[in-house]
């Protein structure tokens, strides 16, 4: 299985700051790449697939880049809403494969 | 609209049986593929089991063997029927669309003597 290492594991930050968290996969998977919000006791929400393509009516502050290995979720103004928990997911091949995901947090 | 609503979660002895469901409405189950994921309580995402319009299903190694995925077309009902339960079984089951794009609000499976 493709191993997937997200970092940080956990930040803090305050709103309007520009959060960054990465993901690395243990081999090549193009850009089968997605990005998770997870709120505490609710189901995930898709963010981003295809490593940049934003999922319908997510905001535009919200990024995604990267190829390869090596790939980086962006929210490039912290809102009070975005406060949860990011995952990361290779759907290159099976079995498909979650990072550890990132909790951000109030500083 | 897209809705997903699992069903059929609840408390089972280790070693025994449970088959969970999720209606689906606003789309059909037969031109879509569908997939199971689970969490454990206060763990991560895992990735459980798919099954692609053209039936070829694909399961995560901690579950193959036991677990089989399936689906009814005329119900535009998914299925997950779980087998040899154990307690590392325990976890919150959510079915989803396509490529996770759309979730269910999920079903509690607690595996317990």
């Amino acid at each position: 299985a493709i191993q997937m290492t997200q970092s940080p594991s956990s930040l803090s930050a305050s709103v309007g700051d520009r959060v960054t968290i990465t993901c690395r996969a243990g081999q090549g998977i193009r850009n089968d790449l997605n990005w998770y919000q997870q709120e505490p006791g609710k189901a995930p929400k898709l963010l981003i697939y295809d490593v940049f393509r934003l999922h319908t009516g997510v905001p535009s502050r919200f990024s995604g880049s990267g190829s390869g290995t090596d790939f980086t979720l962006t929210i490039s103004s912290l809102q009070p809403e975005d406060f949860a928990t990011y995952y990361c997911l290779q759907d290159y091949n099976f079995p498909w494969t979650f990072g550890q995901g990132t909790k951000v947090d109030i500083k | 609209e897209v809705q997903l609503v699992e069903s059929g979660g609840g408390l089972v002895q280790p070693g025994g049986s449970l088959r969970l469901s999720c209606a689906a409405s606003g789309f059909s189950v037969a031109n879509n593929y569908m997939n199971w994921v689970r969490q454990a309580p206060g763990k991560g995402l895992e990735w459980v089991s798919v099954i692609y319009t053209g039936g070829s299903t694909f399961y995560a190694d901690s579950v193959k063997g036991r677990f089989r995925i399936s689906r009814d077309n005329s119900k535009n009902t998914l299925y997950l029927q779980m087998n040899t339960l154990t307690p590392e079984d325990t976890a919150v089951y959510y079915c989803a669309r396509d490529d996770l794009a759309y979730w269910g609000q999920g079903t509690l499976v607690t595996v317990s003597s």
